[in-house]
């Protein structure tokens, strides 16, 4: 099956800090990733949908200037959380479909637990 | 708004019994439905897509259904063993902004006693 990559899997950081995930599909070429969040035993969130060589596209509430999306090409997406702060604390999830399946069926990395003290 | 429920009380069943999960979702007409499994700490895996014009789908030990006049699926698991317990996301496509995403609902937490 496909395989999406995520790094770091765990990063801590100081409040103030900017910290920057990556999202890679390692075997096929991803023109739309999406950016998840999940909250201790609650649901995945969606936070917004990278589209490659455009703007990401945000879900109400999420504020674009905070939470950055980089889809430079077309196996990378970056979601940069800048000047972060202890409520940024959360498992940020990606993930993507391979094209011809109409994003039927998701492949998600195996994220990255965000600790900002 | 759209909404999708399943219990969110964990779930504790012996050994080879069948674990049966629920999912329930309003304001919405979708063209499938799917199921994940996520075990702590890592992303979520798919598991299977049922589409509106079918009754039940079977993949292994797994069977879900889709009644979308009660709209609801069931999921279950057969002969379960330790090895399935996880916790179960339901899916279905369409977020705020597009239609390409998928929405989760809260997941239902499956502990499998040997």
């Amino acid at each position: 099956g496909a395989v999406v990559s995520q790094h770091p899997s765990r990063v801590i950081c100081k409040s103030g800090t900017s910290v920057k995930i990556e999202c890679r599909s390692l075997d096929f070429q991803a023109t739309t990733m999406f950016w998840y969040r999940q909250f201790p035993k609650q649901s995945l969130m969606l936070m917004a949908t990278s589209n490659e060589g455009s703007k990401a596209t945000y879900e109400q509430g999420v504020e674009k200037d905070k939470f950055l999306i980089n889809h430079a090409s077309l196996t990378l997406s970056t979601l940069t959380v800048t000047s972060a702060h202890p409520e940024d604390s959360s498992f940020y999830i990606c993930s993507a479909s391979p094209p011809g399946q109409g994003f039927e069926k998701l492949f998600f990395g195996s994220g990255t637990q965000l600790s900002v003290l | 708004s759209q909404k999708i429920e399943q219990n969110s009380e964990a779930l504790n069943i012996q050994e080879g019994k069948t674990a049966t999960l629920t999912c329930n979702y309003t304001n919405y007409s979708p063209a499938y439905l799917q199921w994940y499994r996520q075990d702590p700490g890592r992303g979520p895996v798919f598991l299977l897509l049922i589409r509106e014009n079918e009754k039940e789908k079977r993949k292994e030990r797994l069977k879900v259904t889709f009644d979308t006049t009660l709209k609801q699926s069931l999921f279950h698991i057969t002969a379960s063993q330790p090895a399935d317990s996880a916790t179960y996301l339901c899916a279905l496509p369409g977020g705020s902004t597009g239609r390409r995403a998928l929405t989760f609902g809260s997941g239902t937490r499956l502990q499998v006693q040997p």
